[in-house]
């Protein structure tokens, strides 16, 4: 059981690029969260998925998009890559099933490190 | 919209000490408080879940509470130790589909 995994750990950009991050659970979560993190910012939610097929924007959606094709995974894309996007991204995931998933505890990923130049 | 706010930013305490951490949130119609514990460099782990209708939840030498009418929780850490050393994240989920927002953290120094 390996939770919630992230890849990649670390990447540079240049201004302009574009790339993806994967989310990947094991617990059969029915919910699953992008959030940043940055000095002075604290956590912000970026987007989120309530099930398979949906999601939706958070706090600082802009310049990002996602994807919940299969239930275990969350894609964020960055399709031109900024210097305001330098940041550390996480993956959560949170309920099994149901209204009282949204009572349920969110487990973290490791974390991406992402630069962009 | 919901606001929360750790007090303090940065604590250093001697082991063995006890201490409390604050968190405070504008919104009191939340539906749980959940605090985590984050190492340097590392995500973020859960530490205690409090839902609305509870007032308190211990977990060994933790012990979170809850009051929603006054818009506050606190996490207790009894006999602390070095390895307690960490930033401390409190955060409220909020009603309907509703997610998570986060204080800033407490970063936490024990010395030996």
């Amino acid at each position: 059981n390996a939770g919630v995994t992230q890849t990649p750990k670390f990447r540079v950009l240049k201004t302009g690029q574009s790339m993806t991050l994967l989310c990947a659970q094991d617990m059969n979560h029915e919910y699953m969260y992008w959030y940043r993190q940055d000095p002075g910012m604290g956590l912000r939610l970026i987007h989120y998925s309530v099930g398979e097929g949906t999601t939706a924007k958070g706090e600082v959606p802009d310049g990002y998009n996602v994807s919940r094709l299969k239930k275990q995974n969350f894609l964020l894309g960055l399709e031109s890559a900024a210097p305001s996007q330098t940041s550390v991204y996480f993956c959560a995931s949170s309920g099994t099933s149901g209204r009282m998933a949204l009572n349920n505890e969110q487990f973290f990923g490791p974390g991406t490190r992402l630069t962009v130049l | 919209k919901q606001e929360v706010t750790q007090i303090p930013a940065a604590l250093s305490v001697p082991e063995g000490e006890n201490l409390v951490l604050n968190c405070s949130f504008t919104d009191s119609a939340i539906y749980n408080l959940q605090w985590f514990r984050q190492d340097p460099g590392k995500g973020l782990t859960s530490l205690l879940l409090i839902q609305s209708s509870q007032r308190e939840q211990t977990s060994g030498r933790l012990n979170a509470s809850l009051d929603k009418s006054s818009g506050r929780s606190t996490l207790y850490i009894a006999a602390s130790q070095p390895g307690d050393s960490a930033t401390y994240l409190c955060a409220a989920q909020g009603s309907g589909y509703s997610t998570l927002t986060f204080g800033k953290g407490t970063m936490l120094l024990v010395s030996p």
